[in-house]
C-alpha cells in the first residue's frame, strides 16, 4: 500500500529564505508525482507536476526534484515570500487515484 | 478557461438526512475524480471515472455513498442517512486522461456539515 509522508509537518522562515519541503513514498511504481498548493478553506492549486520518466520541473521561483528509486522528492522555494504562507501537498499517482501526504503548513514572516 | 467547478459550496445537513454534491469538470476532460479531506486528515480518495468504463470505486468508505457521472461530464456524489464522521470538504478534480502524465485540476470542494 502506497504511503506518502511530508516532512516537515510546519515550517516558519523569514521573508526571503530559501526552503525545502520533503516528500516519501513507499511504492516507487508510480506514473507521476504532483505538488499542491491549498490555502485556507480554498481548493487544490497544482504547483508543478513531475512524470514519472522525470527527475524534475520548474516553475518561476519553485523547483520541484524527483528520485523514483529513493522514493523522494522535494520542493525548493526560493527567496520566500508571506504570499507563499500555504500548505503544501505532494501527491503520487499509482493507478487511477492520487495518493496525498499530510503536507506541510509553510509560514513566511514578513 | 473555466476551471473545474463544485456545488454548493458550504451544506449543513441534520443526521440522517441524503445530501447531493454536484462536479462541473472541465470540458473534455475524460476523467473524473472524487476525494474528501476530513479535518485535520490528509486527502481521501473516493471515487474514479473514466469515459464510459465501470468506475473505480474502491475508495467510497461505505455503501451510504455512491456517485454518478451522467453523459461522461457533470457528475453527482450522494450520501444517504448522513452521520457526523461525514463532515469534510469534498473536492472534484478533472484530468484529460488518467493514470500517467495528466494533471489533476481540482475544484474549490463542497464543505458538509453534519449536525
Amino acid at each position: 500500500k502506497q504511503e506518502v509522508t511530508q516532512i516537515p509537518a510546519a515550517l516558519s522562515v523569514p521573508e526571503g529564505e530559501n526552503l525545502v519541503l520533503n516528500c516519501s513514498f513507499t511504492d516507487s511504481a508510480i506514473y507521476n508525482l504532483q505538488w499542491f498548493r491549498q490555502d485556507p478553506g480554498k481548493g487544490l492549486t497544482s504547483l508543478l507536476l513531475i512524470q514519472s520518466s522525470q527527475r524534475e520541473q520548474t516553475s518561476g521561483r519553485l523547483n520541484a526534484s524527483l528520485d523514483k528509486s529513493s522514493g523522494r522528492s522535494t520542493l525548493y522555494i526560493a527567496a520566500s515570500q508571506p504570499g507563499d504562507s500555504a500548505t503544501y501537498l505532494c501527491a503520487v499517482s499509482p493507478r487511477n487515484d492520487m495518493r496525498f501526504g499530510a503536507g506541510t503548513r509553510l509560514t513566511v514572516k514578513p | 478557461g473555466a476551471g473545474v467547478s463544485q456545488s454548493p459550496s458550504n451544506k449543513v445537513t441534520e443526521k440522517g438526512k441524503d445530501v447531493e454534491l454536484r462536479c462541473d469538470p472541465i470540458s473534455g476532460h475524460t476523467a473524473l475524480y472524487w476525494y474528501r479531506q476530513s479535518l485535520g486528515q490528509g486527502l481521501e480518495f473516493l471515487i474514479y471515472f473514466q469515459g464510459n468504463s465501470a468506475p473505480d470505486k474502491s475508495g467510497l468508505p461505505s455503501d451510504r455513498f455512491s456517485a454518478e457521472r451522467t453523459g461522461g461530464s457533470v457528475s453527482t456524489l450522494t450520501i444517504q442517512r448522513t452521520q457526523q464522521e461525514d463532515s469534510a470538504v469534498y473536492l472534484c478534480a478533472s484530468s484529460w486522461l488518467s493514470g500517467s502524465s495528466y494533471e489533476q485540476y481540482f475544484g474549490p470542494g463542497t464543505r458538509l456539515t453534519v449536525t
